[in-house]
């Protein structure tokens, strides 16, 4: 299993551009997340997804949309990027279980972002 | 708001040495708390984690102390080496939240050798 993969590995955009980060997992994860990792800030949740065709927001949502069209990818869409997006992008997976918040998260490699 | 606050920030340990990182939550409805280690350059990992029905969870060189009444959890890292230098993560989850972490701000170990 190659786990979780993410795509590209590092990417400088010009302010106002548009890219997506891709994200693929064969793990056979029921959830998949975003996270952008900002220095000495920890991990901030942007969406989440449940399952194919569902996802909902996390905490910082703004400037992002996702889809998850299948069970293996859940692409992040950046419209009009901004300077404040210059960060890290984890994608992760896990195999949640209704009611039950123990499941381990297994996360990428990352994307390096830098908005000039 | 559901803050999960770490420290220190950054924390430097002769090899041999205990190294020591503290958590502490504000919503008593959390029920499980990983601590996760990143490598640079790498995607963060699942290192250890508790639930709040007990109060100490020890694996290997690692071990998650927890308690309830205070709202803190910490990781200690015995006998601590060179490669145990990396960034760890507190986080917390709540059952009705699904699998949705919070996590702290992260602690920057380096352990000389």
């Amino acid at each position: 299993n190659a786990g979780v993969t993410q795509t590209p590995k590092f990417r400088i955009l010009k302010i106002g551009q548009s890219m997506t980060l891709q994200c693929t997992q064969d793990m056979n994860h029921n959830y998949m997340y975003w996270y952008r990792q900002d220095p000495g800030m920890g991990l901030k949740l942007i969406y989440y997804s449940v399952g194919a065709g569902i996802t909902d927001k996390g905490e910082v949502p703004n400037g992002y949309n996702v889809s998850r069209s299948t069970t293996e990818d859940f692409p992040l869409r950046l419209e009009l990027a901004a300077p404040s997006q210059t960060s890290v992008y984890f994608c992760a997976s896990s195999y949640a279980r209704r009611g039950q918040s123990t499941d381990t998260q297994y996360f990428g490699p990352g994307t390096r972002l830098t908005v000039l | 708001q559901q803050q999960v606050k770490q420290s220190p920030q950054s924390l430097i340990v002769q090899k041999g040495g205990i190294s020591i990182i503290n958590c502490a939550y504000e919503n008593t409805a959390f029920d499980y708390f990983p601590w996760y280690q990143q490598f640079p350059g790498k995607g963060p990992a699942l290192l250890i984690a508790i639930r709040p029905d007990v109060s100490e969870k020890k694996e290997g060189r690692f071990t998650i102390s927890f308690n309830k009444s205070a709202k803190q959890f910490s990781l200690h890292i015995m006998d601590s080496q060179p490669g145990d230098s990396a960034t760890y993560f507190c986080a917390a989850s709540r059952e009705t939240s699904g699998s949705r972490l919070t996590f702290g701000e992260g602690t920057q170990l380096t352990v000389n050798p």
